[in-house]
């Protein structure tokens, strides 16, 4: 049980390259995500899907597309990377269920993407 | 809109003192709050999350909805608590999603 894959694990790119990162999961889980994490700023979400087929919007989705084909992958394309997309990608993925009367929310991460955009 | 702030962006404290990571939030639905870890060169990680009102790693938060903070305590640091702390809100609707403070990066000195 590898929980939560990203593919790559480190990559660079020169400006208006492009490039897809992948995240896979084995829990069976229905939700995922894309972040970046920047020094300063936390986590922010980039797009994330409630399900095979379905794809929304985040916080900062511009210069991001996504695609959820399969159920346990979810991936993240750059179309033209810019050195503001340099950064450090995380996936997660969350089972969607009920607990104790809500919607259980943990969300379990993958090892992360370390991209550098020249 | 939703938001999670976190006003330390570095904690230091020597072994054996008490800590104490702080966080606000503002959200105008039922919040549901979580503490994620992250140790050097690890994955984030679960620590807490306010709904299940346990004790990990000797952690605990406590949902104060008057002062709208979750704030993260544990009365005698370890070395290896020195990680990145983030705390988050889930919404209830629209997938889950999670909005995460800026962070807190906590070093344990022995």
């Amino acid at each position: 049980n590898a929980g939560v894959t990203q593919t790559p694990k480190f990559r660079v790119l020169k400006t208006g390259q492009s490039m897809t990162l992948l995240c896979a999961q084995d829990m069976n889980h229905e939700y995922m995500y894309w972040y970046r994490q920047d020094p300063g700023m936390g986590l922010r979400l980039i797009h994330y899907s409630v399900g095979e087929g379905t794809t929304a919007k985040g916080e900062v989705p511009d210069g991001y597309n996504v695609s959820r084909l399969k159920k346990q992958n979810f991936l993240l394309g750059l179309e033209s990377a810019a050195p503001s997309q340099t950064s450090v990608y995380f996936c997660a993925s969350s089972s969607g269920g009920l607990d104790r009367g809500r919607r259980y929310n943990e969300q379990f991460f993958g090892p992360g993407t370390r991209l550098t955009v020249l | 809109a939703q938001r999670v702030t976190q006003p330390e962006k570095l904690l230091s404290v020597f072994k054996g003192a008490p800590v104490e990571l702080k966080c606000n939030y503002s959200y105008s639905g039922s919040p549901e709050l979580f503490w994620y870890v992250q140790y050097s060169r690890q994955r984030l990680q679960l620590l807490l999350r306010h709904i299940s009102r346990e004790s990990i790693k000797g952690f605990t938060a406590d949902l104060n909805k008057g002062e709208t903070s979750f704030h993260l305590k544990k009365p005698f640091a370890q070395e290896e608590d020195s990680a990145m702390y983030y705390c988050a809100l889930s919404q209830e609707t629209s997938g889950s999603r999670l909005t995460f403070g800026e962070g807190t990066q906590l070093t344990v000195n022995p």
